[in-house]
């Protein structure tokens, strides 16, 4: 059982260069997240997709756009880099939406934007 | 959004319990606790969360106090593996809907020592 799946685990972008960011959950689960994790800031979340077919803006969207492509995959996008979206990179997901249910994190990607 | 308090970090030995505080006394009457963990450069590991009552898994056990202003995760037989960074979590609303996020803190650092 994988869980949640991220690639690429790591890669390094130039300025204004593009790249989507892949997300797969095999647990059947309804709703999907994306965070940034940046050094004493803990986990900050960019987008979120309730359900399939819905995404919705979290607390630091701008500068990226997403995806939910079907119940499985969720894709992060950064259409244009720059060096401040340097961070690592969680998906999650949950059952629901309800607060009664957990998210389960992926292992990351590690994004470097020179 | 409802805060937590967290030391910023622990010892605790091989074998003995590991006992992590949290305070968290603006938490409203609905407002779930949840713990996670992260080991450097994993990802985000759920433990346990709970509402009111006192909660055990295979991983933790969950102590809350009956004003619901604190709360301690209880590891009952530490290991060298669970050295990591322990979060205390309120799971709080976002937007319309009723989808959670989780506001994630700095953190205990739990280092077990042999």
């Amino acid at each position: 059982n994988a869980g949640v799946t991220q690639t690429p685990k790591f890669q390094v972008l130039k300025t204004g260069q593009s790249m989507t960011l892949q997300c797969a959950q095999d647990m059947n689960h309804n709703s999907m997240y994306w965070y940034r994790q940046d050094p004493g800031m803990g986990l900050r979340l960019i987008y979120y997709s309730a359900s399939e077919g819905t995404t919705d803006k979290g607390e630091v969207p701008n500068g990226y756009n997403v995806s939910r492509l079907n119940k499985r995959e969720f894709s992060l996008r950064l259409e244009s880099a720059a060096p401040s979206q340097t961070s690592v990179y969680f998906c999650a997901s949950s059952e629901g939406q309800g607060r009664n249910q957990p998210q389960h994190f992926g292992d990351g990607t590690r994004l470097s934007i020179l | 959004d409802a805060k937590t308090t967290q030391p910023p970090s622990m010892d605790c030995a091989e074998g003995r319990a590991a006992n992590l505080p949290c305070n968290h006394s603006t938490i409203s009457g609905n407002e779930y606790v949840y713990w996670y963990r992260q080991i450097h450069s994993q990802g985000p590991q759920y433990i346990i969360h709970g509402l009111k009552n006192n909660e055990t898994n295979e991983m933790a056990s969950l102590i809350i106090t009956e004003d619901r202003k604190s709360s301690t995760l209880i590891l009952p037989h530490a290991t060298l593996r669970d050295t990591a960074v322990y979060y205390c979590i309120v799971r709080v609303l976002l937007g319309s809907g009723n989808t959670g996020k989780l506001i994630f803190g700095q953190g205990t650092t739990l280092q077990v020592k042999p």
